[in-house]
């Protein structure tokens, strides 16, 4: 089945820097690859995702980029805020699938 | 437009005890999955629904069951409750069949005593 590993786990960036957050996925099949964003006692709110068919993917300061050779994708969030810090998933799936996530990367931007 | 909705938001039980969680997805969803999310296990995928039919399931033991009525609410039941199943469950709505642009309710927690 598929397994996504995600890095880092721990990510610290002074406001206004920039973060990068790194996935792979281990089955080809993988069409789809959303971004989770979840913050404390809150359920994970989907902030961007990318389809296989797609390089890369931007809206406003959140983008994301896609290699389906190398079977790895990242989130890239630039000019960061202390409202960005939360725990980041991500996921990958195949159509009519299951969705399977990362370990999450916990993120804090330090004002 | 009203989002995923899950009750209870929290629960206490004991082992043994068995318990019934509920999720009302994105009014004209009609794909409801199941997740269990622990400090250990991360996300991990328990069963989806997509018209009243359990499309995928993941790799959880009987004791975890669901169902999705006609009107897409869908519930899960967790019987003979052990201490490894307290976690956040959450529930996530989609418009199609499969895992395309899922969003999710706030979650359930599950505290097993």
């Amino acid at each position: 089945g598929e397994n996504v590993e995600q890095h880092p786990s721990t990510l610290s960036v002074q406001e206004g820097d920039s973060a990068v957050i790194k996935c792979t996925y281990s089955d080809s099949a993988s069409n789809y690859f959303p971004w989770y964003k979840q913050e404390l006692g809150k359920g994970p709110q989907l902030i961007i995702d990318i389809r296989s068919n797609v390089g890369e993917k931007k809206d406003q300061r959140i983008a994301v980029t896609l290699n389906k050779t190398a079977k790895h994708f990242s989130l890239h969030i630039t000019e960061t805020q202390p409202e960005d810090s939360a725990v980041y998933f991500c996921a990958a799936s195949k159509v009519n699938n299951d969705m399977r996530f990362g370990a999450g990367t916990r993120l804090t931007v330090k004002p | 437009k009203a989002g995923v909705t899950q009750t209870p938001r929290y629960l206490i039980k004991t082992r043994g005890q068995q318990v019934t969680l509920s999720c009302s997805p994105i009014s004209g969803h009609r794909s409801v999955s199941w997740y269990q999310q622990t400090p250990g296990q991360g996300l991990q995928f328990l069963f989806e629904y997509f018209s009243e039919t359990q499309r995928n399931k993941g790799n959880f033991p009987g004791r975890f069951s669901g169902r999705q009525f006609s009107n897409s609410r869908s519930e899960m039941n967790v019987s003979t409750l052990e201490l490894g199943d307290s976690a956040l469950y959450l529930c996530a709505s989609s418009g199609l069949a499969g895992n395309n642009e899922q969003f999710f309710g706030p979650g359930t927690r599950l505290t097993v005593l």
